[in-house]
């Protein structure tokens, strides 16, 4: 069946970099877009932006565009999210979440990584 | 941008009566890109709902979606236990960005 699957809990310092994963289970990586969505504690889902699998092209939500890079690996059905320069506002519940399209809803999705940055 | 607003921000009610949850955008939402999802604690988003009504694999038909343009409503017609959750809806229209509404809790009267 499918399933997306998302690397562990980070716990970061200001200024540094997280890599999150999200391999994919269960049906055609290449023909669906990857997004990726944030959660802030007790706060509301904010749209990252997505990643087409298929040819690797991106985009980025304007607010997130210096700071999240968005890339995949064919060859193990998995796709990966940077962030860098991580403040205490990065603070958040990551989830990746499939997409036929560009702008879609999202049918599955990972169980989340929990990013905390902290001195 | 498109901003969505949800209202109630909590509704409180009992098993067994009825929920109305309301998303209304700030502009008119392209061919009805709309969509509601159930978030309980520790968990990701459910998908329930696509379209504005329809009914996404497995959801059950007590869960139903309504309305167009700028004015969409959830509606879960006799609450269960298992339904006492977060509901948030998406836009998902012909131009980014994607956008969520803030959330309408329902929780136990």
């Amino acid at each position: 069946q499918v399933q997306l699957v998302q690397s562990g809990a980070e716990v970061k310092k200001p200024g540094a970099s997280v890599k999150v994963s999200c391999k994919t289970f269960g049906y055609a990586f290449n023909g669906y877009y990857i997004h990726w969505v944030r959660q802030a504690p007790g706060q509301g889902l904010e749209w990252l932006g997505w990643i087409n699998p298929q040819n690797g092209d991106t985009y980025y939500a304007q607010k997130f565009q210096d700071w999240v890079t968005m890339t995949r690996d064919t060859s193990i059905n998995t796709a990966y999210m940077e962030l860098s320069r991580l403040t205490s506002d990065a603070t958040a519940v990551y989830y990746c979440a499939r997409g036929f399209l560009q702008g879609d809803y999202f049918d599955f999705w990972g169980q989340g990584t929990l990013v905390t940055v902290s001195s | 941008e498109i901003v969505l607003t949800q209202s109630p921000g909590t509704l409180s009610l009992s098993p067994g009566e009825r929920a109305t949850l309301s998303c209304r955008a700030s502009q008119n939402v392209n061919s009805d890109s709309l969509a509601w999802y159930q978030q309980k604690p520790g968990q990701p988003p459910r998908l329930l709902i696509y379209g504005a009504s329809r009914r996404a694999t497995g959801i059950p038909d007590r869960f139903s979606g309504s309305g167009s343009g700028t004015d969409f409503t959830l509606t879960i017609s006799r609450l269960e236990p298992e339904d006492f959750a977060v509901y948030s809806c998406q836009q998902y229209g012909d131009s980014p960005p994607i956008t969520f509404g803030p959330g309408t809790k329902v929780d136990i009267k």
